[in-house]
């Protein structure tokens, strides 16, 4: 399984847009890139999965260049109710149901 | 559709019990897997089952153990309890399909403290 390494934590501010980096130079042919939001004692919950090149749907953008080697996870003008901690997770068929949690990055978000 | 549910919310054992815990997942979902979340450790994949067969397993002891039932219904066993057992344990299910298998939909969780 691929290796993500994404910031621990980051800042923003009401309205902003927020970019969450995560490297995954190891990333395997048949592998997928997934985010997840986990708030305080809750269970995650997926925010967005992609393959190549641009995913965008109702919460996010997802951005993954040719290489695949890291994708940028985009949130438009966040709010107060965004604060949380989001996972990158790189996995393929080979480990369906299995999902693997890195560190996270923490997001503050201030009024 | 109803979420994922798990029983119970909140427990409280004391160090060499063994506790079940239980997780219904989303109707018509067939894979079901669990974890385990520590401050320490973070979120740990525990083990993942398809149509009542283990399919995957983490690096826990044999102490945890699993079992899915026909109706796709979970459940997770610890024995022996150690107070490092104290965590909110994940259940999540997944369709299983082959564009979303990496779409898992988390229950509530269950906290066990063990004192």
């Amino acid at each position: 399984l691929a290796k993500t390494t994404q910031p621990i934590s980051m800042d923003s501010y009401e309205g902003q847009e927020v970019n969450i980096t995560c490297s995954h130079n190891n990333i395997a042919t048949n592998d997928y890139i997934t985010w997840y939001q986990q708030f305080p004692s809750q269970g995650p919950r997926f925010i967005i999965q992609g393959y190549k090149t641009k995913v965008t749907n109702e919460v996010a953008s997802l951005f993954i260049p040719a290489d695949r080697k890291s994708s940028t996870l985009s949130l438009p003008r966040v709010s107060l109710s965004d604060t949380a901690v989001y996972y990158c997770l790189v996995s393929g068929s080979s480990n369906t149901g299995k999902l693997i949690f890195g560190q996270g990055t923490t997001l503050q978000v201030k009024p | 559709k109803a979420g994922v549910t798990q029983t119970p919310r909140y427990l409280i054992k004391t160090r060499g019990q063994q506790v079940t815990l239980s997780c219904s997942p989303i109707s018509g979902h067939r894979s079901v897997s669990w974890y385990q979340q520590t401050p320490g450790q973070g979120l740990q994949f525990l083990f993942e089952y398809f149509s009542e067969t283990q399919r995957n397993k983490g690096n826990f002891p044999g102490r945890f153990s699993g079992r899915q039932f026909s109706n796709s219904r979970s459940e997770m066993n610890v024995s022996t309890l150690e107070l490092g057992d104290s965590a909110l344990y994940l259940c999540a299910s997944s369709p299983a399909g082959l564009a979303s298998y990496n779409e898992q939909f988390f229950g509530p969780g269950t906290r066990l403290t063990v004192l």
